[in-house]
């Protein structure tokens, strides 16, 4: 069964640092979010991507973070100027298409420590 | 913003057994989803119900939605060693696919 993809399974990176955090979506699939989930708390929406565009963000969404679909294949998520409180797990996931009763993909998710 | 919410649970059962567990939310949403999150792992989705529907099945899963309430119940039959895991519902809005995910029930199933 085709899988997203993340790498890498762990990141520590200094604080100020900057930090790409990949992902490799299901081939046919169109729409593109990224997730965190801050240790003992609710996974939270980041952003969406569709046509190569933000088509949503959220208020955690701020001018640090940005997102890319460099080539056919990779989506990722920069992170430009790191802080303590960024330190998550970063899930990515996609779905085929525009329609919301499409379920989501998700990978396995990056470690991402800032120190 | 909506909210998917459940109440927390740690659920410690025997294998066999049924697990239940509940989800809140606050807002008028499009579709209700529930999430398996394995230790260490990403979420995989098991089951989506329509605000339109009140009850879908999946094999050993049954979940129900009570718009009126706003709330929701996931239903595991025969647990088996395997279902130990955390279990998130999250909800979508009309109109985007954003998810707001709870905080998560952890289901132990005890072999």
């Amino acid at each position: 069964e085709p899988e997203v993809t993340q790498t890498p399974s762990h990141q520590v990176t200094q604080m100020g640092q900057e930090v790409i955090l990949r992902c490799v979506p299901i081939s046919n699939h169109l729409y593109f979010y990224w997730y965190r989930q801050i240790l003992g708390q609710k996974v939270e929406f980041l952003v969406s991507f569709y046509n190569n565009e933000i088509s949503e963000k959220s208020e955690i969404f701020d001018d640090q973070f940005s997102v890319e679909r460099p080539d056919g294949s990779n989506f990722t998520l920069k992170i430009r100027s790191t802080k303590l409180e960024d330190s998550a797990m970063y899930f990515c996931a996609s779905t085929t298409g525009i329609s919301e009763d499409q379920p989501q993909h998700f990978g396995d998710g990056t470690r991402l420590s800032i120190l | 913003s909506q909210q998917g919410e459940e109440d927390p649970q740690a659920l410690s059962i025997q294998e066999g057994e049924n697990a239940t567990m509940n989800c809140s939310y606050k807002t008028s949403i499009n579709n209700l989803q529930w999430y398996r999150q394995n230790s260490g792992r990403g979420l995989v989705h098991l089951i989506l119900i329509r605000s339109n529907e009140r009850e879908k099945h999946s094999g050993r899963l049954r979940v129900t939605l009570d718009t009126s309430k706003k709330s929701s119940s996931l239903l595991i039959t025969a647990s088996r060693a395997a279902d130990t895991a955390s279990y998130f519902c999250a909800t979508a809005p009309y109109g985007n696919n954003r998810l707001a995910f709870g905080k998560g029930n952890q289901v132990v199933v005890i072999p």
